[in-house]
């Protein structure tokens, strides 16, 4: 059974710092991964997804990775601002759709 | 990307009434759509996957005679709470995967609907 990991569980940097947010998975055997972004009371906004064949994604200040072999893909945030604070969701697909959860990492950046 | 919306965006109801949440694919079409449950400070739970023209699939320990999941067309699929009850309070969010040309099988979410049960 796949289950996906998120660590840490909570950070609070000051504004400015680059930061690493880690996910890990148990099964190797994904179709593709997703890092997704939470507001509180709001829905999910989708912030980069590798495909299972891909090593990284970027997007602005945001460099997702991915490493099947380990089983772990981590989130980088560089110069991290106030307006980054949130939770951040680690999401994989393994295939029929279905999509599989982390608990979650809640970001608190400090002006 | 493609959109997915939600309505109603909250909904506050009495215990004992049944209460019904849309999700629709505004921009593409969904033969397939997802139900999560999310509880405060916790991740999403995936409840049930919702088909376009038969049964929904639910997933184990989700009771599918109390939530009651309707895939009527390609754009749409409605859960219906039953017989609300406090502990079906929750935060319920819909998905539905979209292949564009850069990304296959990107799930893209709805803004989730608040549900409060008194």
């Amino acid at each position: 059974k796949q289950e996906v990991t998120q660590i840490p569980a909570a950070l609070s940097v000051p504004e400015g710092e680059n930061l690493v947010l880690n996910c890990s998975f148990t099964d190797s055997a994904i179709y593709n991964l997703q890092w997704f972004r939470q507001d509180p009371g709001k829905g999910l906004t989708s912030l980069l997804l590798i495909q299972s064949s891909q090593r990284e994604q970027t997007s602005g200040r945001l460099n997702a990775s991915l490493d099947k072999s380990s089983g772990r893909s981590t989130l980088y945030i560089a110069a991290s601002q106030p307006g980054d604070s949130a939770t951040y969701l680690c999401a994989l697909n393994t295939g029929g759709f279905k999509t599989i959860f982390g608990a979650g990492t809640r970001l608190f950046v400090k002006a | 990307g493609a959109v997915v919306s939600q309505h109603p965006s909250w909904v506050i109801c009495k215990s004992g009434t049944s209460v019904k949440i849309e999700c629709r694919s505004l921009d593409f079409q969904a033969t397939t759509m997802f139900w999560y449950r999310q509880f405060p400070k916790q991740s999403l739970m995936l409840m049930a996957t919702s088909n376009e023209g038969s049964k929904a699939t639910y997933e184990q320990g989700v009771e599918k005679d109390k939530f009651l999941i309707n895939h009527a067309s390609l754009t749409l699929s409605t859960l219906t709470v039953t017989s609300a009850h406090p502990e079906d309070s929750s935060f319920y969010i819909c998905s539905a995967p979209f292949a564009s040309a850069s990304s296959y099988n990107e799930q893209f979410f709805g803004p989730g609907t608040r549900l409060t049960v008194l």
